[in-house]
């Protein structure tokens, strides 16, 4: 049974520039939650995907924004990188909307420089 | 303005010790889940208490929700090394179903 994935595991990035992410959820899941966790804080919501729609959202600017396929896996993309987006970026998926439960992928690092 | 506090943010104990971590809130959640990430790691998910005064147990974790549903502890019985790690709670709020808030976290280290 595959957990939640995600990709790449380490991205380095120029201030200016756009990144992806990218996850897969855990088989059986069709709800994916993206989080960033600055070091030493716990992670912070940023929005949720169900049935290819963003349903719920933190309190991130616009830059931030991401797109659910039909297979449900999950893309986040950050626009205009500033070096306060510097973080892990989690991914969790889970089933249906208003789940409780909900299960991580190991993170991407990201580095803006 | 941090929703859920975790406390203490770090605490380094000896194997075979007892301890407890508390993380409380001003604000009444729906549910309230713990999590052990270790570095470089996703947060994995050990337990989700749901009913006021519910009290949870995982081999030597002991976790309980406040009956008001704003505060939650974790009790671990004769820590061992393998408990070292990062533990966090989460709440559920009502207004928001699908918005799950984190503290901050408890660095634990547990040494030999």
């Amino acid at each position: 049974d595959a957990g939640v994935t995600q990709s790449p595991t380490h991205l380095i990035k120029t201030r200016g520039q756009q990144v992806t992410l990218r996850c897969s959820p855990k088989s059986g899941h069709d709800t994916v939650s993206w989080y960033q966790q600055a070091l030493g804080q716990g992670p912070q919501f940023i929005f949720q995907y169900y049935e290819e729609e963003e349903r719920q959202r933190g309190n991130f600017p616009d830059r931030f924004s991401g797109h659910q396929f039909p297979n449900y896996s999950s893309e986040l993309n950050v626009n205009a990188l500033l070096l306060g987006d510097s973080a892990l970026y989690l991914c969790a998926s889970s089933f249906g909307q208003g789940r409780v439960e909900q299960y991580f992928g190991p993170g991407t690092r990201l580095t803006v420089t | 303005t941090q929703l859920l506090e975790q406390s203490p943010q770090f605490l380094s104990i000896q194997e075979g010790e007892n301890l407890t971590v508390y993380c409380n809130s001003s604000s009444v959640f729906s549910s309230l889940q713990w999590y052990r990430q270790e570095p470089g790691e996703g947060p994995v998910l050990l337990v989700t208490v749901v009913t006021g005064g519910e009290v949870k147990k995982l081999k030597r974790l002991t976790f309980q929700f406040g009956d008001a549903r704003k505060d939650s502890s974790l009790h671990i019985t004769a820590a061992q090394p393998g408990d070292t790690g990062l533990y966090l709670c989460a709440g559920e709020r009502y207004s928001s179903a699908s918005k799950i808030i984190f503290g901050s976290g408890t660095r634990l280290s547990i040494r030999p």
